[in-house]
Protein backbone atom coordinates (compact mmCIF):
# COMPACT_ATOMS: atom_id res chain seq x y z
CA UNK A 1 0.00 0.00 0.00
CA UNK A 2 1.22 3.62 -0.87
CA UNK A 3 2.25 5.38 2.41
CA UNK A 4 4.26 8.15 3.87
CA UNK A 5 5.70 7.97 7.10
CA UNK A 6 6.77 11.04 9.11
CA UNK A 7 7.97 8.92 12.46
CA UNK A 8 8.67 11.95 14.55
CA UNK A 9 5.28 13.35 15.86
CA UNK A 10 6.80 15.85 18.05
CA UNK A 11 10.87 17.97 18.25
CA UNK A 12 12.05 19.96 20.01
CA UNK A 13 14.71 22.11 19.05
CA UNK A 14 17.20 24.96 20.42
CA UNK A 15 17.19 28.25 18.60
CA UNK A 16 20.50 28.11 16.28
CA UNK A 17 20.84 24.01 16.67
CA UNK A 18 20.47 21.84 13.17
CA UNK A 19 17.26 20.17 12.47
CA UNK A 20 16.43 17.18 10.19
CA UNK A 21 13.02 15.96 9.79
CA UNK A 22 12.18 12.38 8.57
CA UNK A 23 10.11 10.98 6.19
CA UNK A 24 9.90 7.78 4.54
CA UNK A 25 7.35 7.23 1.62
CA UNK A 26 6.43 3.26 0.44
CA UNK A 27 5.22 3.34 -3.31
CA UNK A 28 5.47 1.26 -6.54
CA UNK A 29 7.49 4.19 -8.32
CA UNK A 30 9.69 7.05 -6.92
CA UNK A 31 6.75 10.36 -6.41
CA UNK A 32 7.15 13.46 -6.62
CA UNK A 33 8.18 14.61 -3.44
CA UNK A 34 7.28 17.89 -1.03
CA UNK A 35 7.42 19.25 2.24
CA UNK A 36 5.10 21.86 3.87
CA UNK A 37 5.05 23.83 6.40
CA UNK A 38 1.45 24.89 8.64
CA UNK A 39 1.92 27.27 11.27
CA UNK A 40 -0.89 27.59 13.27
CA UNK A 41 -4.35 28.24 12.20
CA UNK A 42 -2.54 28.61 8.61
CA UNK A 43 -2.77 26.99 5.53
CA UNK A 44 -0.09 25.26 3.63
CA UNK A 45 3.23 26.80 2.48
CA UNK A 46 5.62 24.80 -0.39
CA UNK A 47 9.19 24.93 1.22
CA UNK A 48 10.39 22.78 -1.42
CA UNK A 49 9.84 19.89 -3.97
CA UNK A 50 11.72 16.92 -6.07
CA UNK A 51 10.69 15.42 -8.75
CA UNK A 52 14.44 13.93 -10.59
CA UNK A 53 17.78 15.14 -11.03
CA UNK A 54 20.26 16.55 -8.59
CA UNK A 55 18.76 14.78 -5.12
CA UNK A 56 19.61 17.60 -2.76
CA UNK A 57 17.18 20.27 -3.32
CA UNK A 58 17.38 23.91 -1.90
CA UNK A 59 13.96 25.65 -0.76
CA UNK A 60 13.19 28.62 0.68
CA UNK A 61 13.74 30.22 3.95
CA UNK A 62 16.88 27.98 4.11
CA UNK A 63 15.78 24.74 3.99
CA UNK A 64 16.73 21.87 2.01
CA UNK A 65 16.12 18.25 1.65
CA UNK A 66 17.88 15.16 0.25
CA UNK A 67 16.15 12.48 -1.73
CA UNK A 68 17.57 9.01 -1.30
CA UNK A 69 16.49 6.02 -3.53
CA UNK A 70 17.61 3.35 -1.22
CA UNK A 71 16.20 4.04 2.15
CA UNK A 72 13.12 5.38 0.01
CA UNK A 73 13.47 8.90 2.00
CA UNK A 74 13.13 12.57 1.81
CA UNK A 75 14.39 14.20 5.12
CA UNK A 76 14.64 17.84 5.46
CA UNK A 77 17.43 19.56 7.05
CA UNK A 78 18.02 23.42 8.06
CA UNK A 79 21.65 24.00 9.46
CA UNK A 80 20.40 26.90 12.04
CA UNK A 81 16.96 27.08 13.20
CA UNK A 82 15.26 30.30 13.96
CA UNK A 83 12.48 31.19 16.58
CA UNK A 84 9.83 31.70 13.75
CA UNK A 85 10.47 28.05 11.87
CA UNK A 86 8.35 26.73 15.23
CA UNK A 87 5.55 25.22 13.13
CA UNK A 88 4.06 21.64 11.54
CA UNK A 89 6.12 20.02 9.03
CA UNK A 90 4.23 17.67 6.59
CA UNK A 91 6.04 15.71 3.91
CA UNK A 92 4.04 14.91 0.71
CA UNK A 93 3.71 12.70 -2.21
CA UNK A 94 2.07 12.80 -5.37
CA UNK A 95 2.03 9.76 -7.92
CA UNK A 96 3.89 10.26 -11.04
CA UNK A 97 1.64 7.86 -12.87
CA UNK A 98 -1.62 7.68 -10.73
CA UNK A 99 -4.12 10.66 -8.84
CA UNK A 100 -3.11 13.65 -9.47
CA UNK A 101 -3.79 14.21 -5.38
CA UNK A 102 -1.37 15.40 -2.84
CA UNK A 103 -1.26 12.63 -0.23
CA UNK A 104 0.12 14.06 3.23
CA UNK A 105 1.64 12.63 6.05
CA UNK A 106 1.00 12.99 9.77
CA UNK A 107 2.94 15.59 10.05
CA UNK A 108 6.10 16.78 12.47
CA UNK A 109 5.42 19.75 14.76
CA UNK A 110 8.63 21.62 15.61
CA UNK A 111 9.15 23.41 18.88
CA UNK A 112 12.09 26.00 19.20
CA UNK A 113 13.05 26.79 22.72
CA UNK A 114 15.48 29.87 23.32
CA UNK B 1 -2.00 39.27 -6.46
CA UNK B 2 -4.58 37.69 -4.93
CA UNK B 3 -3.88 34.32 -3.40
CA UNK B 4 -6.18 31.33 -2.63
CA UNK B 5 -9.22 32.62 -0.58
CA UNK B 6 -11.35 30.96 1.42
CA UNK B 7 -14.95 31.72 3.15
CA UNK B 8 -16.07 31.48 5.71
CA UNK B 9 -12.68 31.15 8.10
CA UNK B 10 -14.61 29.95 11.16
CA UNK B 11 -17.99 28.74 11.00
CA UNK B 12 -20.10 26.41 13.83
CA UNK B 13 -22.51 23.99 12.53
CA UNK B 14 -25.17 21.63 14.66
CA UNK B 15 -24.80 17.90 13.85
CA UNK B 16 -27.36 17.08 10.86
CA UNK B 17 -27.17 20.31 8.87
CA UNK B 18 -25.65 21.67 5.98
CA UNK B 19 -22.67 23.41 5.17
CA UNK B 20 -21.43 24.92 2.07
CA UNK B 21 -17.34 25.93 1.83
CA UNK B 22 -16.16 28.01 -0.95
CA UNK B 23 -12.77 28.97 -2.72
CA UNK B 24 -12.22 31.27 -4.91
CA UNK B 25 -8.53 29.94 -6.97
CA UNK B 26 -5.56 32.30 -7.87
CA UNK B 27 -6.60 33.74 -11.19
CA UNK B 28 -5.55 32.06 -14.02
CA UNK B 29 -5.51 28.42 -12.23
CA UNK B 30 -7.79 26.31 -13.47
CA UNK B 31 -7.81 23.09 -10.61
CA UNK B 32 -9.17 23.41 -7.63
CA UNK B 33 -8.66 20.60 -5.30
CA UNK B 34 -10.21 20.07 -1.78
CA UNK B 35 -8.84 18.53 1.44
CA UNK B 36 -9.76 17.66 5.03
CA UNK B 37 -7.62 18.40 8.45
CA UNK B 38 -8.57 16.83 11.37
CA UNK B 39 -7.13 17.84 13.84
CA UNK B 40 -3.39 16.70 14.74
CA UNK B 41 -3.47 14.80 11.03
CA UNK B 42 -1.87 15.40 7.68
CA UNK B 43 -4.76 16.75 5.12
CA UNK B 44 -6.71 13.83 3.13
CA UNK B 45 -7.72 14.36 -0.32
CA UNK B 46 -11.19 14.78 -0.77
CA UNK B 47 -11.98 16.11 -4.79
CA UNK B 48 -10.01 17.86 -7.51
CA UNK B 49 -12.00 19.18 -10.18
CA UNK B 50 -10.37 21.01 -13.41
CA UNK B 51 -11.99 22.84 -16.27
CA UNK B 52 -15.51 22.39 -14.08
CA UNK B 53 -15.03 18.49 -14.15
CA UNK B 54 -14.31 16.10 -11.32
CA UNK B 55 -10.62 14.44 -11.97
CA UNK B 56 -10.19 13.17 -8.71
CA UNK B 57 -12.54 11.95 -5.66
CA UNK B 58 -11.45 10.64 -1.95
CA UNK B 59 -12.39 7.94 0.44
CA UNK B 60 -15.32 9.84 1.19
CA UNK B 61 -18.72 9.39 1.70
CA UNK B 62 -21.43 10.64 -0.41
CA UNK B 63 -22.37 13.58 2.31
CA UNK B 64 -19.46 14.96 0.06
CA UNK B 65 -20.15 16.73 -2.85
CA UNK B 66 -18.53 19.55 -4.52
CA UNK B 67 -18.62 21.30 -8.12
CA UNK B 68 -16.54 24.47 -10.26
CA UNK B 69 -17.83 27.33 -11.55
CA UNK B 70 -17.73 28.94 -14.90
CA UNK B 71 -14.94 31.38 -13.00
CA UNK B 72 -12.98 28.48 -11.93
CA UNK B 73 -14.18 29.10 -8.06
CA UNK B 74 -15.35 26.26 -6.71
CA UNK B 75 -18.24 25.06 -3.48
CA UNK B 76 -17.57 21.77 -1.22
CA UNK B 77 -21.01 20.78 0.46
CA UNK B 78 -21.12 18.50 3.09
CA UNK B 79 -24.79 17.22 4.39
CA UNK B 80 -25.78 15.77 7.13
CA UNK B 81 -23.34 16.93 9.00
CA UNK B 82 -21.36 14.85 11.56
CA UNK B 83 -19.22 15.54 14.69
CA UNK B 84 -16.47 14.00 12.83
CA UNK B 85 -16.70 16.31 10.20
CA UNK B 86 -15.58 18.87 12.52
CA UNK B 87 -12.10 19.44 10.77
CA UNK B 88 -9.58 22.32 8.84
CA UNK B 89 -10.66 22.50 5.28
CA UNK B 90 -8.23 23.22 3.01
CA UNK B 91 -8.50 24.49 -1.03
CA UNK B 92 -6.04 24.48 -3.03
CA UNK B 93 -5.18 25.81 -6.57
CA UNK B 94 -3.05 25.20 -8.96
CA UNK B 95 -2.61 26.12 -13.30
CA UNK B 96 -2.83 22.21 -14.60
CA UNK B 97 -4.23 18.47 -12.90
CA UNK B 98 -1.14 17.71 -11.26
CA UNK B 99 -1.06 19.07 -7.82
CA UNK B 100 2.87 19.98 -8.00
CA UNK B 101 2.30 23.62 -8.06
CA UNK B 102 -0.46 23.43 -5.60
CA UNK B 103 -0.80 26.61 -3.75
CA UNK B 104 -3.11 26.58 -0.30
CA UNK B 105 -5.97 28.57 0.81
CA UNK B 106 -5.90 29.61 4.91
CA UNK B 107 -8.75 27.18 5.27
CA UNK B 108 -11.86 27.22 6.51
CA UNK B 109 -12.44 25.85 10.28
CA UNK B 110 -15.70 24.08 10.58
CA UNK B 111 -16.85 23.13 14.10
CA UNK B 112 -19.83 20.35 14.38
CA UNK B 113 -21.66 20.79 17.78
Amino acid sequence: AQSVTQPDIHITVSEGASLELRCNYSYGATPYLFWYVQSPGQGLQLLLKYFSGDTLVQGIKGFEAEFKRSQSSFNLRKPSVHWSDAAEYFCAVVSPSGANNLFFGTGTRLTVIP
Amino acid sequence: DAGVTQSPTHLIKTRGQHVTLRCSPISGHKSVSWYQQVLGQGPQFIFQYYEKEERGRGNFPDRFSARQFPNYSSELNVNALLLGDSALYLCASSFRPLNTEAFFGQGTRLTVV
